[in-house]
């Protein structure tokens, strides 16, 4: 079946770390993107990608950072300078253009 | 500042009548819209989509879109104990998606046995 795998389910960083969150699609989709979810809050867009080897700044970049030098592949990297990473991290994947996403089911990073 | 706005809830409704769910926002060219579907601790689940003015209809579901307003709703009828959940509204705003979609912060939904 295809889908958006993401691994792994729960992860726990200690401070100073970086930790890489892997996110994995075999819908064929050229589009990808990684948001975060705090309690109460909506989604925030951390980075995107449009075609392989390419990537854009979301609204919320500092402190990560991404590569996409595979069409079903989108790591994103959280190193130390983000100060604040306890959230839900939540990859996701779409046919450019006007259509809606595939979400994988998410990794819970908390820093202790 | 590309917005899109919810009302946080909790909306509770009680088992077997319709839940009416609200969403605005602030792009005039926005094009596509979305309800996901969000139980705790779960990933967002796409429920409905629309594109044009009026009504759209999936089983229990009906979204419903007025551009000149810039208002999309979510009704769910004879709602069960299982649509309780959060539901996210998202929308494609302006210039083809390029950075994606936005999402509000989403409506806590209660339906009440």
């Amino acid at each position: 079946d295809g889908g958006i795998t993401q691994s792994p389910k729960y992860l726990f960083r200690k401070e100073g770390q970086n930790v890489t969150l892997s996110c994995e699609q075999n819908l064929n989709h050229d589009a990808m993107y990684w948001y975060r979810q705090d309690p109460g809050q909506g989604l925030r867009l951390i980075y995107y990608s449009q075609i392989v080897n390419d990537f854009q700044k979301g609204d919320i970049a500092e402190g990560y950072s991404v590569s996409r030098e595979k069409k079903e592949s989108f790591p994103l990297t959280v190193t130390s300078a983000q100060k604040n990473p306890t959230a839900f991290y939540l990859c996701a994947s779409s046919v450019p253009g006007m259509y809606g996403y595939t979400f994988g089911s998410g990794t819970r990073l908390t820093v202790v | 500042q590309k917005e899109v706005e919810q009302n946080s809830g909790p909306l509770s409704v009680p088992e077997g009548a319709i839940a009416s769910l609200n969403c605005t926002y602030s792009d005039r060219v926005s094009q596509s819209f979305f309800w996901y579907r969000q139980y705790s601790g779960k990933s967002p689940e796409l429920i409905m989509s629309i594109y044009s003015n009026g009504d759209k209809e999936d089983g229990r579901f009906t979204a419903q879109l007025n551009k000149a307003s810039q208002y999309v709703s979510l009704l769910i009828r004879d709602s069960q104990p299982s649509d309780s959940a959060t539901y996210l509204c998202a929308v494609n705003m302006g210039g083809g998606g390029a950075d994606g979609l936005t999402f509000g912060k989403g409506t806590h939904l209660i339906i009440q046995p």
